[in-house]
């Protein structure tokens, strides 16, 4: 199993250009996140899905879209690119929905955004 | 915002030595989950406690936690260089149909060889 993965790994982008971050999982998880983390600020939910054809905002949500494409996808989408966003952006998938009771979040290896 | 607070910010021991990282929280809790983040890495999960648990082992890892001071300690006993990371608290909220982890700042540990 490659467990999470995400896509890329390094992206740098200009003010207002716009990207969509990949995110994919093979455990046949349930509950899927994405975060941003920044220096001195920990892990920040941005978006979360807690089942396929669900999507909730979380603490950080403007600026991004995402998108659950299926069991497996979540992808996150910044619409227009601004320095602000600059961050290291993770994914995050877990067995039992959301709302269904306390269960571990798996990460991916994250995706390192640079918006000059 | 964040829910945990982790402390001490950052933690410097020579291998062998326990060392030890507390997290605070304000809230009502589910349970309490610590991770660990090797530089430029994801969170890896280390172990949960459920608020109903006071203590609980993996291997080298120990948690408590304090429903009543709203706080919980990691200690990683007979630290190894391998252990060098940032280690995180989350706290697993519930209500209004929804359930998210709230992640603390961390505590970055340096283990000296």
């Amino acid at each position: 199993n490659a467990g999470v993965t995400q896509t890329p790994k390094f992206q740098v982008l200009k003010t207002g250009q716009s990207m969509t971050l990949q995110c994919a999982q093979d455990m046949n998880h349930n509950s899927m996140y994405w975060y941003r983390q920044d220096p001195g600020m920990g892990l920040r939910l941005i978006y979360y899905s807690a089942s396929e054809g669900t999507t909730d905002k979380g603490e950080v949500p403007n600026g991004y879209n995402v998108s659950r494409l299926n069991k497996r996808e979540f992808s996150l989408r910044l619409e227009s690119a601004a320095p602000s966003q600059t961050s290291v952006y993770f994914c995050a998938s877990s067995l039992i929905p959301l709302g269904q009771g306390t269960d571990t979040q798996y990460f991916g290896p994250g995706t390192r955004l640079t918006v000059l | 915002s964040q829910q945990g607070e982790e402390d001490p910010q950052a933690l410097s021991i020579q291998e062998g030595e326990n060392a030890t990282m507390n997290c605070s929280y304000k809230t009502s809790i589910n349970n309490l989950q610590w991770y660990r983040q090797n530089s430029g890495r994801g969170l890896v999960h280390l172990i949960l406690i459920r608020s109903n648990e006071r203590e609980k082992h993996s291997g080298r890892l120990r948690v408590t936690l304090d429903t009543s001071k709203k706080s919980s300690s990691l200690l990683i006993t007979a630290s190894r260089a391998a252990d060098t990371a940032s280690y995180f608290c989350a706290t697993g909220n519930s209500g209004a149909g929804s359930y998210q982890l709230t992640f603390g700042k961390g505590t970055k540990l340096s283990v000296i060889p």
